[in-house]
């Protein structure tokens, strides 16, 4: 059980343009997704939390209005980059978690943007 | 805030031992998570250690030291496969999960 599953897995798209990625938790309700940036070769960076039914909480130095979050159920959240940029290119990971207190977090395939 | 070390990279033999360190300082500590990451992956959760000592999983092994603000994963039996990066995140109440940096194990063979 806990399986996340992501859509798409990857993503190639013109500057300028924005971008949706799904995060779905499959067999369990996820109180809490979180979604991660990755850069080659370096660890996972929390970009934000988000509690399904109110406003992601974003990590100091992430644009909220540039990564928009909606988590509209305990199954699914999303991330919309908007107007995105060959900066934004990365690896975004989404995991969802059960509990706050003691589960731990079951991760997502991951979601591979390219900003050309 | 959370400071987590782990060394960035390690070298080990087809069917040796490896033992993967991670340091950390946090208020508050609620637990210690490893995970496993294959290139172009998502992580996968390998062990949980909330109180001092070993816990065991086949092949894996974590050790935790609240004392000391120390774990190590220990990867018994080394497999082609092991060759991934190894995550070290610290959980403290009321906050989310810190990642260490990562270390990227090669097993040769």
């Amino acid at each position: 059980g806990a399986v996340v599953s992501q859509h798409p897995s990857r993503v190639i798209c013109k500057s300028g343009t924005s971008v949706k990625i799904e995060c779905r938790s499959l067999d369990f309700q996820a109180t809490t997704m979180f979604w991660y940036r990755q850069f080659p070769k370096q660890s996972l960076m929390l970009m934000a939390t988000s509690n399904e039914g109110s406003k992601a909480t974003y990590e100091q130095g992430v644009e909220k209005d540039k990564f928009l979050i909606n988590h509209a159920s305990l199954t699914l959240s999303t991330l919309t980059v908007t107007s995105a940029h060959p900066e934004d290119s990365s690896f975004y990971i989404c995991s969802g978690e059960r509990s706050r207190s003691t589960d731990t977090q079951y991760f997502g395939p991951g979601t591979r943007l390219t900003v050309l | 805030g959370q400071n987590i070390d782990q060394p960035t990279e390690m070298t080990a033999t087809e069917g040796a031992i490896v033992q993967i360190n991670c340091t950390y300082q946090t208020s508050g500590f609620n637990g210690l998570f490893w995970y496993q990451q294959h290139a172009g992956e998502a992580p996968t959760f390998l062990s949980y250690n909330v109180l001092d000592g070993l816990e065991e999983k086949g092949r894996f092994s974590s050790f935790l030291s609240r004392s000391k603000g120390y774990s190590y994963l220990l990867l018994k039996e080394l497999q082609m496969k092991d060759s991934a990066s190894y995550l070290c995140a610290v959980r403290a109440y009321g906050q989310n999960f810190v990642f260490g940096p990562g270390t990227r194990l090669s097993v040769l063979p």
